[in-house]
């Protein structure tokens, strides 16, 4: 079966400090991955997505930054925090050809002080 | 341009029946899905429907109307740990994306 996981759960950064979320899919191959973030009691916003190694598409220009080094992992980076990067971030996966059924990671809680 | 509509709260009481409705305009279509996300947790997978029709898991049961361009979530015998947002979603036609409605967080009274 599909696993999906993501660390840390919780981060504390002070501003200015680098930022790297990891996620690591198991159990299949050539999935789609997606990072989102999503404010308290808000919706999804979509910050990057990939189909394969090396191809990232950006849907919101900042101070995030997105890396697929390897088929089933996904990075999202950042050199110097804002405190507006707070928030809850999601790390997603979806088997190509099975239409919006994506399945997410436990996300990662980052505060920025 | 490519949006879904959800109510953006709905209350109910427990042990009773709720639905709740997502209207979607899209350039394609792949597929309607459900998410349920309780707070602090991240969303997990519910149904996914890509024909018309009543689909049914336990206690859930989501329809499509791909004519109408509308789907509900249904859910019967209502409890406490029901209490949660939900989310509709469809793929984009023209790439990879998962366009996603709002969210409605459904309120449930003892």
């Amino acid at each position: 079966s599909q696993t999906i996981h993501q660390w840390p759960a919780t981060l504390v950064q002070p501003v200015g400090s680098p930022l790297s979320l990891e996620c690591t899919v198991e159990g299949t191959s050539n999935p789609n991955l997606y990072w989102y973030r999503q404010a308290a009691g808000r919706g999804l916003q979509l910050l990057f997505y990939s189909v394969g190694i090396g191809q990232i598409s950006s849907e919101v220009p900042q101070n995030l930054s997105a890396s697929r080094p390897q088929d089933r992992q996904f990075i999202l980076s950042s050199k110097k925090l804002l405190l507006s990067d707070s928030g809850f971030y999601l790390c997603a996966w979806r088997q190509p050809g099975q239409g919006a059924r994506a399945f997410f990671g436990q996300g990662t809680r980052l505060t920025v002080v | 341009g490519q949006s879904l509509e959800q109510p953006s709260e709905v209350t109910a009481v427990e042990g009773a029946i709720v639905q709740i409705n997502c209207t979607y305009q899209t350039s394609g279509f792949y597929g309607l899905s459900w998410y349920q996300q309780h707070d602090g947790g991240a969303p997990t997978f519910l149904s996914y429907n890509a024909l018309d029709g009543l689909e049914e898991t336990g206690r859930f049961s989501s329809f499509l109307s791909r004519s109408d361009s509308y789907g509900y979530l249904l859910l019967q015998e209502l409890q406490m740990k029901d209490s949660a947002s939900y989310f509709c979603a469809v793929r984009d036609r023209g790439n990879y994306q998962l366009i996603w409605g709002a969210g409605t967080k459904l309120i449930i009274k003892p």
